[in-house]
């Protein structure tokens, strides 16, 4: 969906760096969500915010950490990556008191 | 935590034939699941969802079943056509807008 946007859309790393995945959204929705998929897993939750001082770990926070520095703005940090955080990564959003999820295009990560 | 579980992980039919994907669910309070379809290359969107307070929704060709007391809920695609070849995703959450708790997939391959 255009209206969620992630940058980069790919990205090469070595472990140990600093990485931080974008997400920017238009739709106005109050909440975000970031996602991790890899294969045979489905998407797994890492962390959402329901507003802009609202943050809360999902399923696989550890090794993680956000910012939602503005209503359409929600980043995912790496402080130092690992090989086994590579995967696609999704932002999505959602309106609140809504239940559709609205996924961006997706962050594929390589850690090296 | 939520646990849902979808099967087949993959499935193959021919064009025009239908085709169904099943999930279960372990939370009873579990009261909204959507279904996602994922292309290649590009984030999941929402195809249906169905509440728990209905028991059956169609949209055309696709229609989800819901049955709370064995907590499960299944997709039906009638007349397959090789553009709903993707990933298909369900996903279980227990109040309205709240984090989605997703299954692992199923890869769907409509061969002409």
């Amino acid at each position: 969906d255009a209206d969620v946007t992630q940058t980069p859309r790919n990205r090469i790393t070595k472990t140990g760096k600093r990485i931080m995945l974008e997400c920017s959204q238009t739709k106005g929705h109050d909440r975000m969500y970031w996602y991790r998929q890899d294969p045979g897993l489905g998407l797994r939750l890492i962390y959402y915010s329901f507003d802009v001082k609202d943050i809360n770990k999902g399923e696989i926070s550890d090794g993680y950490s956000v910012s939602r520095q503005a209503q359409a703005k929600f980043s995912l940090s790496l402080e130092s990556a690992i090989p086994n955080q590579t995967a696609l990564y999704f932002c999505a959003t959602s309106e609140a008191g809504q239940e559709t999820q609205y996924f961006g295009p997706g962050t594929r990560l390589l850690v090296l | 935590g939520e646990n849902v579980e979808q099967h087949p992980s993959t499935l193959s039919v021919q064009e025009g034939d239908s085709a169904v994907i099943k999930c279960t669910y372990s939370d009873s309070a579990s009261n909204y699941f959507p279904w996602y379809k994922q292309e290649l290359g590009k984030g999941p969107q929402l195809i249906i969802d169905i509440r728990s307070n209905v028991g059956e929704k169609k949209d055309q060709r696709i229609a989800v079943t819901l049955n709370k007391t064995a907590k499960h809920f299944s997709l039906h695609i009638t007349e397959t056509q090789p553009e709903d070849s993707a990933v298909y995703f369900c996903a279980a959450s227990i109040y309205s807008g709240y984090a989605l708790n997703f299954g692992k997939g199923t890869s769907l391959l409509v061969t002409p």
